[in-house]
């Protein structure tokens, strides 16, 4: 069965630091990796996405993530934190049914303090 | 604009009541998902539409409903069935299986 794992419920990092939020996955086939960012009581927005080609992938707001197939991995990074990085981060992979279905890890907070 | 559009952002339901959420949108999307989010818990499918009048059961359907009359439309209730509904709903749809799916907003279901 597909699953997504992230083992860190908060991340803490100093602004202008590097920050990692960790994500490893189970797929059967080829996976097809997300990461999406929560601000409170709102919806997810999208910041990148892996569906092959290079392992570094860039996406929105200066975030980047490494696809590592045989570590199973998929971290998101960014070189230096804001505190408007501050939120629910959530890694998902795509169902191999065919069916388009998400499967979401169980989130991360991160928090960039000042 | 395009996007998605759920409303209301909160509803409050009593005991015994069936209610239903509303999303809308204009993406041009062949498929729509509901969730359901709990503290800690992630993201958790309830149902999903890759087509005009059809749509699958996800891991958590007991208790909701959905109809998919429009592809613009994808309308959830909740019903007097489900034991445990406050949370927080989201509606999202896609383009394609490669594609990353859109969100809304959010409805705050809370049972008084």
């Amino acid at each position: 069965a597909q699953s997504v794992a992230q083992p860190e419920d908060q991340v803490n990092v100093a602004e202008g630091n590097p920050l990692t939020v960790k994500c490893t996955y189970s797929v059967s086939g080829n996976p097809y990796l997300f990461w999406y960012v929560q601000y409170p009581n709102r919806g997810l927005q999208f910041l990148l996405k892996y569906i092959t080609g290079d392992n570094l992938v860039k996406g929105s707001y200066g975030f980047e993530a490494e696809f590592n197939k045989s570590q199973t991995s998929f971290h998101l990074k960014k070189p230096s934190a804001l505190v408007s990085d501050s939120a629910l981060y959530f890694c998902a992979v795509r169902d191999d049914s065919n069916t388009g279905k998400l499967i979401f890890g169980q989130g991360t907070t991160l928090q960039v303090k000042p | 604009d395009g996007g998605i559009t759920q409303s209301p952002k909160y509803l409050f339901r009593k005991e015994g009541q069936n209610v239903t959420l509303s999303c809308e949108q204009n993406l041009n999307h062949d498929a729509m998902y509901w969730y359901r989010q709990d503290p800690g818990q992630g993201l958790r499918l309830i149902y999903y539409s890759q087509i005009v009048n059809d749509f699958q059961k996800g891991d958590i359907a007991e208790g909701y409903s959905v109809s998919r009359e429009k592809k613009e439309s994808f309308p959830l209730t909740v019903t007097s069935a489900q034991k445990n509904p406050t949370a927080f709903y989201l509606c999202a749809s896609s383009m394609g299986y490669a594609s990353e799916a859109f969100f809304g907003q959010g409805t705050r279901l809370t049972v008084v």
